[in-house]
């Protein structure tokens, strides 16, 4: 089983719609998670971080964690095609590494 | 939020040469920094932890001979890659945590290593 998991995609949404991207994890004892947006050909950048259970919202971003069932969510509001990019997972394990899942592909069409 | 300066942005070199990367913390000191291998279309790959003063910690099947780290400054840790293999061909990418952002990850702005 892999540490951090998540579909791959790609997720096709309209302009405007609400784009939902889920992320499982192994380790019951990770405590930090973090979303992360990668346009093709750049590095990753910090979107979201959360650490309690529950929604933590941040502009058109929410964030949800349930760490009883070890799952971590990030919904995007109003889809712009400029959201168009591929999305990170990353999980803090108790060894302190900051682990990624594979991406998932987000396509916003106009 | 901290800022992480990486070049050169793009590299080609010959096989069997080998090549430094950079990795500066702009703003901050760094007394760590990560460092990730990405595969087109796949996730990313942490390959060792460079600490400041020390010697790095490699992940499991990186090859230390062949991916030296050197972190001898609170703001600058470099990465060789020796004798260069098409296969070494990959984008690599240093960071550093960063206390503003929740301690995730800020990320330089990655280098394209071509080997041919």
């Amino acid at each position: 089983q892999k540490e951090v998991e998540q579909n791959s995609g790609p997720l096709s949404v309209p302009e405007g719609a609400i784009a939902s991207l889920n992320c499982t994890y192994s380790d019951r004892g990770s405590q930090s998670f973090f979303w992360y947006r990668q346009y093709s050909g750049k590095s990753p950048e910090l979107i979201m971080f959360i650490y309690s259970n529950g929604d933590k919202e941040d502009g058109r971003f929410t964030a949800q964690l349930n760490k009883a069932s070890q799952y971590v969510s990030l919904l995007i509001r109003d889809s712009q095609p400029s959201d168009s990019a591929t999305y990170l997972c990353a999980v803090y394990n108790q060894g302190g590494k900051l682990i990624f899942g594979q991406g998932t592909e987000l396509s916003v069409k106009p | 939020g901290a800022v992480v300066s990486q070049h050169p942005s793009r590299v080609i070199c010959k096989s069997g040469t080998s090549v430094k990367i950079e990795c500066r913390s702009l703003d901050f000191q760094a007394t760590t920094m990560f460092w990730y291998r990405q595969f087109p279309k796949k996730s990313l790959m942490l390959m060792a932890t460079s600490n400041e003063g020390s010697k790095a910690t490699y992940e499991q099947g990186v090859e230390k001979d062949k991916f030296l780290i050197n972190h001898a400054s609170l703001t600058l840790s470099t990465l060789t890659v020796t004798s260069a293999h098409p296969e070494d061909s990959s984008f690599y990418i240093c960071s550093a945590r960063d206390e503003g952002q929740g301690y995730g990850y800020t990320f330089g702005s990655g280098t394209r290593l071509t080997v041919v």
